[in-house]
């Protein structure tokens, strides 16, 4: 089956704690993106990755950090200068079309990290 | 900055209805729109995408427009059901921001009364 996964499903941190979200896509894209989701509102971006070795800062990247090591595998860590990580965290994937438009996102089942 | 809006926020209708849902931006250059579906405490499930050179694109029960002039998306879905009943979200992947980013609505969440 093709798709991306996320884990864990809900993760709980203490203040002061690092953390880290595991995302892993198998559809052979080149693009990833974390996003961060609030009660009652839409998705904004924290970071996203259109190749290997390589990411961007997305609207809300303060606190957080990722790596792109392999083309699968896109994590992403809170780490404890985030002051409000309380929160639905979802990632997603695509190609790259540029001006085709054809890119749709696909995006994994999310992981809802609770700060104690 | 591209700005995206959905109104109304919430939407209630009895089953068998048809309704539309709606979905704004500011900046018209756009590479795409794409409509999704979020059931409580899931991810995203992709609807529609139409690319910036399509009117429309239909799937099954779902049609789905684009006006770029007006900056307006629509969402039409028919004879509705329970089973419809969950937070619809529409992204805009636009030419003047970061390549690869698409801004978000809120959503507006439908709930579909047997």
């Amino acid at each position: 089956d093709g798709g991306i996964t996320q884990s864990p499903k809900y993760l709980f941190r203490k203040e002061g704690q690092n953390v880290t979200l595991s995302c892993e896509q198998n559809l052979n894209h080149d693009a990833m993106y974390w996003y961060r989701q609030d009660p009652g509102q839409g998705l904004r971006l924290i970071y996203y990755s259109q190749i290997v070795n390589d990411f961007q800062k997305g609207d809300i990247a303060e606190g957080y950090s990722v790596s792109r090591e392999k083309k699968e595998s896109f994590p992403l860590t809170v780490t404890s200068a985030q002051k409000n990580p309380t929160a639905f965290y979802l990632c997603a994937s695509s190609i790259i079309s540029g001006p085709s438009g054809t890119d749709t996102q696909y995006f994994g089942p999310g992981t809802r990290l609770t700060v104690l | 900055k591209q700005e995206v809006t959905q109104i109304p926020a919430a939407l209630s209708v009895p089953e068998g209805e048809n309704l539309v849902l709606n979905c704004s931006f500011t900046d018209s250059a756009i590479y795409n729109l794409q409509w999704f579906r979020q059931d409580p405490g899931k991810g995203l499930t992709s609807l529609l995408l139409i690319q910036s050179s399509q009117r429309e694109q239909t799937s099954g029960r779902l049609n789905a427009s684009l006006d770029k002039s007006s900056g307006r998306s629509t969402l039409y879905i028919a004879a509705s059901q329970p089973g419809d009943s969950a937070t619809y979200l529409c992204a805009v992947r636009s030419y003047n921001t970061n390549a690869g980013k698409s801004t978000f609505g809120d959503g507006t969440t439908l709930t579909v009364k047997p």
